[in-house]
């Protein structure tokens, strides 16, 4: 039972370029998050999937797209990477115990 | 606007003494509070929670109050133990349906000295 798996665990990008952050997760859970996190911002949530088949933005979408491509992975898309991308991603999954974190990716945009 | 705000980045506590975290609100429709702890290079890992019809949650060594007329929760550690240093990050939601949609405070980084 691994949980919720992210990968790259590490990515370094220039502007511009596009890239796919990808999560799966094994616990059975309906509803999927991306979230980042910024030095004195905490973490912010992008998209989220509450079953498979939907997705809706969260509280900063701008520059993402999602896909909930099956009940266990849920991946997050950079056509354009800026910047302003740089940050920790983190992929999530809720159950009943609540909110299950995966590791995280490290993304540096040049 | 940080609707969820914890105001020390950080703090430090001498081991067997007691931990105290801060975290406020602004949004009134906040009815669930959570705490979760981060070591790094991992992903926070959830730690207790309170709904807004209690004040009090207790877990082992972990307690959550809620003052909701202050729009205040705090976090206390007893007796604190080299391991709980981490960053702690308070979260909200405006019910416990929304499941995972939460607004995280900023973070608080603890350490506790041997």
């Amino acid at each position: 039972n691994a949980g919720v798996t992210q990968t790259p665990k590490f990515q370094v990008l220039k502007t511009g370029q596009s890239m796919t952050l990808q999560c799966a997760q094994d616990m059975n859970h309906n509803s999927m998050y991306w979230y980042r996190q910024d030095p004195g911002m905490g973490l912010r949530l992008i998209y989220y999937s509450a079953s498979e088949g939907t997705t809706d933005k969260g509280e900063v979408p701008n520059g993402y797209n999602v896909s909930r491509l099956n009940k266990r992975e849920f991946s997050l898309r950079l056509e354009s990477a800026a910047p302003s991308q740089t940050s920790v991603y983190f992929c999530a999954s809720s159950g009943l115990a609540g909110l299950v974190f995966g590791p995280g990716t490290r993304l540096t945009v040049l | 606007d940080q609707q969820v705000k914890q105001n020390s980045p950080s703090l430090s506590v001498q081991e067997g003494r007691i931990s105290i975290l801060n975290c406020d609100y602004t949004n009134s429709m906040f009815d669930y509070f959570l705490w979760y702890k981060k070591y790094p290079a991992e992903g926070p890992t959830f730690l207790i929670s309170i709904s807004s019809i209690k004040d009090k949650n207790e877990d082992g060594r972990f307690t959550v109050f809620l003052n909701k007329s202050a729009k205040h929760l705090s976090l206390h550690i007893v007796p604190s133990q080299p391991g709980d240093s981490a960053v702690y990050f308070c979260a909200a939601s405006a019910s416990y349906n929304q499941g995972g949609k939460l607004i995280f405070g900023q973070g608080t980084e603890l350490s506790v000295k041997p």
